[in-house]
């Protein structure tokens, strides 16, 4: 069974600029969730997709960061404008209901 | 509010050694709770999870963890721990309902020296 694909795996970019991370969660799975993870802490849900709809975005900074599930299956999570608070790993994780959560291998974003 | 917490940030054992590593959580009513492993460089994975019924449950590598609900806990133990179990560790709660995210404690770096 193939894993939570993730790309890219590292991203650097300097502050105010834009970046957007990718997804492909494991087929089948409704749930897809993108997590926050700084150095040192355990991950923190930014939003939480049901199919392509947004169950929890409680946490997003909706003014710089967006995410979308178009079709219900790839997301996207964007940062614009990027801060240097912002480098973090990002993860991307998918589930059925309160099934086990798959994570991907992340991005690692630097921000200059 | 809810939260996992933590107790030992860096944890540092000898080959064979036993291990125990806390988690305590705070969620109104029913909960999941889960072990998640992390291996140098490698992707999160479940080491193991209790939903219901027996508060003991065994995971992969010989690691189990005791559910003490009074507690609010959720442990995790191993007798005798190898290299290869170096990596950093995060307990995870979510609740019973269907589709809720998890939520993780800060994490415990488990260093294991040969």
């Amino acid at each position: 069974e193939a894993g939570v694909a993730q790309s890219p795996r590292y991203k650097i970019i300097e502050k105010r600029q834009s970046v957007a991370f990718w997804c492909n969660p494991i087929s089948g799975h409704a749930t897809l969730y993108w997590y926050q993870q700084i150095l040192g802490q355990g991950p923190k849900l930014l939003i939480q997709f049901q199919n392509n709809g947004v169950v929890d975005d409680s946490q997003l900074p909706k003014d710089r960061f967006s995410a979308e599930r178009l079709k219900g299956v790839d997301s996207t999570l964007k940062i614009q404008p990027a801060k240097l608070e912002d480098s973090a790993v990002y993860l991307c994780a998918s589930s059925l209901d309160t099934e086990e959560a798959f994570f991907g291998q992340g991005t690692r974003l630097t921000v200059v | 509010a809810q939260s996992v917490s933590q107790h030992n940030h860096h944890v540092i054992l000898s080959e064979a050694a036993s291990l125990e590593l806390g988690c305590n959580y705070s969620y109104g009513g029913t909960v999941n709770l889960f072990w998640y492993v992390q291996y140098p460089g490698q992707h999160l994975q479940l080491l193991l999870k209790y939903f219901s019924g027996d508060p003991l449950v065994k995971g992969i590598k010989g690691f189990e963890a005791e559910f003490i609900k009074s507690k609010f806990s959720f442990n995790l133990r191993k007798p005798s721990v190898q290299w290869s179990d170096t990596a950093e560790y995060f307990c995870a709660v979510n609740g019973g309902q269907a589709g809720t995210a998890l939520i993780f404690g800060k994490g415990t770096t488990l260093s294991v020296s040969s």
